[in-house]
């Protein structure tokens, strides 16, 4: 069975801290993706990592960084957390190859920044 | 980018009764997921299918990617199959990143 695990479930914050967010595969998959999730948005994709110290911005990287030093850990960093920022943020992982694999989803951290 | 429309965005059904949820999308796709997003958040995997038909218990889901459009049949429902449904694709070309649609909101009731 793939799994993925987020560090936390529920995280408060204030404006300006900085947040990490840490997300870790047990599948040896070479893509590492960011997502977060927002009431009429749906889902929006923040960065993915391909491979080891690699990383692709994806639509809103704005106000976001992303650290993957290891194959199987991504992290999600809020270098001064903001108000707007305020969201459900779920990490995936897949394969990477030719053709897209299954992407597989961590449970998710619901962040409040006040 | 391609745009990925899912229909009907709410139903409400009784438990037993069957349901077809319907994914558009508008331009051709090497990936499409679907998923159920439960009320605590996660998305569970319910079938990865570009293509063809395929069937899980209760759950078949059916592609045909040459008209753009793919169906997830719900037999028998339970008040657990409850959530949120969302179609994911991967636009050909556009390396792994998925596509959400705006997802079908089920309730069960009993």
């Amino acid at each position: 069975d793939v799994k993925v695990t987020q560090s936390s479930r529920y995280l408060v914050k204030r404006t300006g801290e900085k947040v990490f967010l840490e997300c870790v595969q047990d599948m040896d998959h070479e893509n590492m993706f960011w997502y977060r999730q927002d009431p009429g948005l749906g889902l929006r994709l923040i960065y993915f990592s391909y491979d080891v110290k690699m990383k692709e911005k994806g639509d809103i990287p704005e106000g976001y960084s992303v650290s993957r030093e290891k194959k199987e850990r991504f992290s999600l960093i809020l270098e001064s957390a903001s108000t707007n920022q305020t969201s459900m943020y779920l990490c995936a992982s897949s394969f990477y190859g030719r053709t897209p694999y299954e992407q597989y989803f961590g449970p998710g951290t619901r962040l409040t920044v006040t | 980018g391609i745009q990925v429309e899912q229909s009907p965005p709410d139903l409400i059904l009784q438990e037993g009764a069957n349901s077809t949820l319907r994914c558009n999308f508008s331009d051709s796709v090497n990936n499409l997921q679907w998923f159920h997003q439960n009320p605590w958040g996660q998305l569970i995997n319910l079938f990865y299918i570009p293509s063809g038909t395929k069937q899980n218990g209760r759950l078949s889901a059916t592609t045909v990617a040459t008209e753009r459009y793919s169906l997830l049949y719900i037999s028998s429902s339970q008040t657990t199959d409850s959530g949120v449904y969302f179609c994911a694709v991967i636009n050909t070309g556009t390396a792994s990143k998925l596509t959400f649609g705006t997802g079908t909101r089920l309730q069960v009731t009993l």
